[in-house]
C-alpha cells in the first residue's frame, strides 16, 4: 500500500507556464486536500474535496484550479505560474472517521 | 475564518529537559486541534491531537492540553531527545467546516546534547 503519493518530486518551471501537480491516494479517503507551505507562514490550505465530484476553495485558492474526477486522484493546476508560487505544495487526505488527515511526501516547485 | 497563532517560532531546550508550545485559536466553534511534527525535508505527521469535550491527552512523552474558555492549546514533551527535534505545527478545526484545518505558523524545536 503506497497511501499518497505526489508527482513530481521537484520542478523548475518558467513563468507562464501552466503546470499540474499530481496526487494520487489509494486508502480510499473521500476527502483530499492541497496545501502550499512557506518559510514562516506554516501550511495554508488551497482547495479541497469532501468527496470526489465536489470541489472548494481555501484559505489561497487564487492562481490555482483542481479537480476530482474520483476517489484517487486530486490534481492542482497552476495555470500560468508566477514566481509568487514558488513553494512546497503538500496534498492530504482523510476519511470521516478516523478523520486524521495523511499527508503525501510533498512537491519542490520553483518559479523563475 | 478561523485564525491560529503558535508561539515560540523557535525553541532550543537541553536534553532531558521539557518542552512546551503554545497556540491560541480565534474561532470558540472549533472543535479538534491535532498537532504535527515536520522533520527536515520530510512530510508533516499526526503526533497527537484533542477534541473540544476533553482537557488533556497524553501518549507517553507528549501531551495536549486545551482550554476552551480562554481558546488556547499547548503541546508538552516531556525528557526530550535529540530526534524530538523537528518543526511542530499546531492546527484547528471549526465545527461544520468539514475536515478543514486552520495552521500554526509552527515552531522549530532544537533538542541540544
Amino acid at each position: 500500500i503506497a497511501g499518497i503519493t505526489q508527482a513530481p518530486t521537484s520542478q523548475i518551471l518558467a513563468a507562464g507556464r501552466r503546470m499540474t501537480l499530481r496526487c494520487t491516494q489509494d486508502m480510499r479517503h473521500n476527502a483530499m486536500y492541497w496545501y502550499r507551505q512557506d518559510l514562516g507562514l506554516g501550511l495554508r490550505l488551497i482547495h479541497y474535496s469532501n468527496t470526489a465530484g465536489t470541489t472548494g476553495k481555501g484559505e489561497v485558492p487564487d492562481g490555482y484550479s483542481v479537480s476530482r474526477a474520483n476517489t484517487d486522484d486530486f490534481p492542482l493546476t497552476l495555470a500560468s505560474a508566477v514566481p509568487s508560487q514558488t513553494s512546497v505544495y503538500f496534498c492530504a487526505s482523510s476519511d470521516e472517521a478516523p478523520d486524521t488527515q495523511y499527508f503525501g511526501p510533498g512537491t519542490r516547485l520553483t518559479v523563475l | 475564518g478561523e485564525n491560529v497563532e503558535q508561539h515560540p517560532s523557535t525553541l532550543s531546550v537541553q536534553e532531558g529537559d521539557s518542552a512546551v508550545i503554545k497556540c491560541t485559536y480565534s474561532d470558540s466553534a472549533s472543535n479538534y486541534f491535532p498537532w504535527y511534527k515536520q522533520e527536515l525535508g520530510k512530510r508533516p505527521q499526526l503526533i497527537i491531537d484533542i477534541r473540544s469535550n476533553v482537557g488533556e491527552k497524553k501518549d507517553q512523552r507528549i501531551a495536549v492540553t486545551l482550554n476552551k474558555t480562554a481558546k488556547h492549546f499547548s503541546l508538552h514533551i516531556t525528557e526530550t531527545q535529540p530526534e524530538d527535534s523537528a518543526v511542530y505545527f499546531c492546527a484547528a478545526r471549526l465545527t461544520g467546516g468539514g475536515n478543514k484545518l486552520t495552521f500554526g505558523t509552527g515552531t522549530q524545536l532544537k533538542v541540544e546534547l
